[in-house]
């Protein structure tokens, strides 16, 4: 059962344009959210995160929107950059009870930024 | 600081055999947790320990098990290698306590032939 869901697996965007990468999750318990950049043969790095409390958190050209009655949150990257060519990842966790320290990641979205 | 280090980084296995993977995590984290990673799958949860204690296990048969020693460091243990095993292992570290972002290493490449 996906709990955090990544519909796009893919997304193409030019360079200095806005990159928007979208994550929905069905879990209403999840009170923590984070985003996650991987490279190909490294590690996930994390990148930002959003407590269920605020509802925007930003970091330099890195926003993160939360929409909790939706149960969605996005990441925009402004402007986009080659070097962010990378899988973005979406994680959630609750912070509490059987499943405390326990990440739920999507599937990831390949973000390509041309020149 | 030194990051998240894995040990070894690409291994090849028969069917049968049985895998130890190692995890060092970060200096002063005290929380290892082990994720699976396999073509078109996000990462799959298998299991965390903290102070040398299992607090969570994800859905994965007994054949995966894992342990954390004194000095926070973990090993991963997959016994009775099946070809559906072949994947990226990713082990990633935090504070534990009060902390939510996790650290992750360079993962380990299990190849299963």
């Amino acid at each position: 059962d996906q709990q955090v869901k990544q519909n796009s697996p893919s997304l193409s965007v030019q360079e200095g344009r806005i990159s928007i990468l979208n994550c929905d999750y069905t879990n209403s318990m999840f009170d923590y959210f984070l985003w996650y950049k991987k490279y190909p043969a490294e590690g996930p790095t994390f990148l930002i995160s959003i407590s269920s409390i605020k509802d925007k958190n930003e970091d330099g050209r890195f926003t993160v929107f939360l929409n909790k009655s939706a149960k969605h949150l996005s990441l925009h990257i402004v402007p986009s950059q080659p070097g962010d060519s990378a899988v973005y990842f979406c994680a959630a966790r609750v912070d509490r009870g059987s499943t405390l320290g326990r990440l739920y990641f999507g599937r990831g979205t390949q973000l390509t930024v041309w020149p | 600081k030194a990051g998240v280090t894995q040990t070894p980084r690409y291994l090849i296995k028969t069917r049968g055999q049985q895998v130890t993977l190692s995890c060092s995590p970060i200096s002063g984290h005290r929380s290892v947790s082990w994720y699976q990673q396999t073509p078109g799958q996000g990462l799959q949860f298998l299991f965390e320990y903290f102070s040398e204690t299992q607090r969570n296990k994800g859905n994965f048969p007994g054949r995966f098990s894992g342990r954390q020693f004194s000095n926070s460091r973990s090993e991963m243990n997959v016994s009775t290698l099946e070809l559906g095993d072949s994947a990226l292992y990713l082990c990633a570290s935090s504070l534990g306590k009060g902390s939510y972002e996790q650290y992750f290493g360079p993962g380990t490449r299990l190849t299963v032939t």
